[in-house]
């Protein structure tokens, strides 16, 4: 597509309940990054997926939070039994692998809100 | 780890002024981005500084990196009210190619510009 895609574009959602993000990037680019924005963190870094290959889980907030790639396309993120905390709104960006030159295109995002 | 301080966070200036904001990091980097977003939007990417010495203009705006000082700055040439909203800048601090450590995020700029 022309630019990324997330959805849903906001999320209410009861506590202890799961909820799934979804992120499309743009079409050719492997490299795919989740974000986090809330007032009090700022902006964090997630996860990042090049193309097919196993993430790195190190930066997800908790053993809550999940995130998948399938087909080297379309991500997933994953997030179980949510609590208040989790409320953020959640970025996904896109790049071409090899090209940070570029920079990174985000997608709109989805607000969450755990009440 | 690596941290990027923004100064200031918040800035109110009058149309016709000029001012600087102020992005400092603690680790070698000679990859750093600026950002926009405006109020309930996502991202939007402004300049993409890639080497010691690199300016780049668009507008009113001007970006500059010295990395030997882990320093960039945002340059804002008589400022009109279109330009308020919150800059970001980011550093890409990874080692690894492919930017697979994210970016990390200074707090924000929060620019009100007033008539």
């Amino acid at each position: 597509g022309a630019g990324v895609s997330q959805s849903p574009s906001n999320k209410v959602t009861e506590k202890g309940k799961d909820v799934e993000l979804r992120c499309d990037p743009i079409s050719g680019h492997t490299a795919l990054y989740w974000y986090r924005q809330s007032l009090g963190q700022g902006l964090e870094f997630l996860i990042y997926f090049q193309g097919n290959s196993a993430p790195d889980k190190s930066g997800l907030p908790s053993d809550r939070f999940s995130a998948e790639r399938t087909g080297g396309s379309v991500s997933t993120l994953t997030i179980q039994r949510t609590q208040q905390e989790d409320s953020a709104v959640y970025l996904c960006a896109s790049s071409l692998w090899g090209s940070r030159n570029y920079g990174y295109t985000f997608g709109s995002g989805t607000r969450l809100t755990v009440v | 780890e690596l941290k990027v301080e923004q100064n200031p966070l918040f800035l109110s200036m009058q149309e016709g002024k000029n001012y600087t904001i102020y992005c400092n990091y603690s680790t070698t980097s000679d990859r750093l981005y600026w950002y926009r977003q405006d109020p309930g939007k996502s991202l939007e990417s402004l300049f993409v500084l890639l080497s010691n010495g690199a300016v780049k203009q668009e507008g009113r705006l001007m970006a500059s990196l010295d990395t030997k000082a882990r320093l960039s700055t945002l340059h804002i040439t008589a400022a009109v009210h279109d330009l308020s909203a919150t800059y970001f800048c980011a550093v890409d601090g990874g080692d690894s190619g492919g930017g697979a450590d994210g970016l990390t995020f200074g707090k924000g700029t929060h620019l009100i510009i007033q008539p």
